[in-house]
């Protein structure tokens, strides 16, 4: 069970938006409509974000979104705000009943 | 709204055994509505998913951990926990106890406030 294939970093200007990618397998992200994306700040708990490829739990600003294409899942944030800036996580339900994370990254509001 | 906490030793001698024990509150463990899980974080690094438990006490482990991780759940306690034998230097982390929920038990719904573990003699 290999890790989901996230950029170490992405970046953009207040107002602006980005995308974050992450690629896994058909075992995985490609297989499965169970996509889930975590933000992280320095020293706090992940608080997810997105699940199921492209729903957003209560509370959750409509400036997140997610999609899917193949074995790669998208995270898409309009609209960039200072606190945005976090770590960003990918997850996907993978075969035999396990799960696995993405490495990870890192945005950057310019 | 669920809430969870995490308790056990910050410090572990190598080669002893790491437990972590999460107790659960505004809920019921054994509701049937989420599974519970562990994830690690080393400094400086990426998310691990470690192992879930559902309520009745069925076990997912990640491969990686499998021969060394066990999970186990407590409901007259509201609480489960995480054993992980052998351990040494590279399983320093900060170690998040879950609740999850979704068609395979997939998402992260609830986290707690992670406990810092540092393994070292």
């Amino acid at each position: 069970q290999s890790a989901l294939t996230q950029p170490a970093s992405v970046s953009g200007s207040p107002g602006q938006s980005i995308t974050i990618s992450c690629t896994g397998t058909s075992s995985d992200v490609g297989g499965y409509s169970y996509v889930s994306w975590y933000q992280q700040h320095p020293g706090k708990a992940p608080k997810l974000m997105i699940y199921d490829v492209n729903n957003r739990p209560s509370g959750v600003s409509n400036r997140f979104s997610g999609s899917k294409s193949g074995n790669t899942a998208s995270l898409t944030i309009s609209g960039l705000q200072a606190e945005d800036e976090a770590d960003y996580y990918c997850s996907s339900y993978a075969s035999s009943s396990t799960l696995v994370f993405g490495g990870g990254t890192k945005l950057t509001v310019l | 709204q669920l809430q969870l906490q995490e308790s056990g030793p910050g410090l572990v001698k190598p080669p002893e055994t790491l437990s972590l024990t999460c107790t659960v509150s505004g809920g019921s463990i054994s509701s049937g509505t989420y599974f519970w899980g562990w994830i690690r974080q080393p400094p400086g690094k990426g998310l691990e998913w470690i192992g879930s438990i559902s309520y009745s006490g069925s076990t997912y482990y990640n491969p990686s951990l499998k021969s060394r991780v066990t999970i186990s759940v407590d409901t007259s306690k509201n609480q489960f926990s995480l054993k992980l034998s052998s351990v040494t230097a590279a399983d320093t982390a900060v170690f998040y106890c879950a609740g999850l929920s979704g068609y395979f038990y997939h998402k992260f719904d609830y986290w707690g406030q992670g406990a810092p573990v540092t393994v070292s003699s």
